[in-house]
């Protein structure tokens, strides 16, 4: 199985200041067809998962531009440049390699 | 729009069977594109993918090893609906219990259920 690791666990920002969050994979992403396939997810409180980054850095419609994700093979970071309130909730990567999928262990974002 | 809408039980007793059932509006269990999943979340394992079910040209099941003896995921066509039964259930399958939607081409889980809290205990 794909061993995610997030780093680090939980993260209190100042409104407007930014964040980072780095994810780590046990094996590349990359695949023969030139994808990298990494995937960034928000959980806001008492939802369920959403996603907001497909294939590293790619955002999907209506996330603000305020969120990037970078990276290659096996390290990947996702930005947000100037943090907002409605930012808080646990962060997620996950790879789309194979089956099992794997997700890291979750990053807590809240607000100072 | 897709909306998946999970039902069953919130409150199983140890060493019974858990079932939970997904209703897919907007899409079709039978669709070769997609895969229909079921993941669980809990404070210990985090997000758990468990298995899935999805057919091209014919029915085909993927299942994690740490459940594999124990989890069934079929899919009901004529209700357009699909289900996970977990056998022999202890306390360590508490958890919330999600339905997705999986994209085989995109490689990702775009629609997710509202979620299940499933208690095992007695």
């Amino acid at each position: 199985d794909i061993v995610m690791t997030q780093t680090p666990l939980s993260l209190s920002v100042t409104p407007g200041q930014p964040a980072s969050i780095s994810c780590s994979s046990s094996q590349s992403l990359l695949l023969g067809d030139g994808k990298t396939y990494l995937y960034w997810y928000l959980q806001r409180p008492g939802q369920s998962p959403q996603l907001l980054i497909y294939e590293v850095s790619s955002r999907v419609s209506g996330v603000p531009a305020r969120f990037s994700g970078s990276g290659s093979g096996t390290d990947f970071t996702l930005k947000i440049s100037r943090v907002e309130a409605e930012d808080v909730g646990v962060y997620y990567c996950m790879h789309g390699i194979e089956a099992p999928i794997t997700f890291g262990q979750g990053t807590r974002l809240e607000i100072k | 729009q897709v909306q998946l809408q999970q039902s069953g039980p919130g409150l199983v007793k140890p060493s019974q069977t858990l079932s939970l059932t997904c209703a897919i509006s907007g899409d079709s269990v039978s669709s070769n594109s997609v895969a229909w999943n079921w993941i669980r979340q809990s404070p210990s394992r985090g997000l758990e993918w468990l298995g899935r079910t999805y057919y091209m040209s014919k029915w085909y099941n993927d299942y994690t090893t740490s459940v594999i003896s124990r989890i069934t995921i079929n899919p009901d066509t004529s209700k357009n609906q699909f289900s996970l039964q977990l056998n022999s259930v202890t306390p360590e399958d508490t958890a919330v219990y999600y339905c997705v939607r999986w994209l085989h081409d995109s490689r990702l889980f775009d629609y997710w259920g509202q979620g299940t809290l499933v208690t095992v205990s007695s």
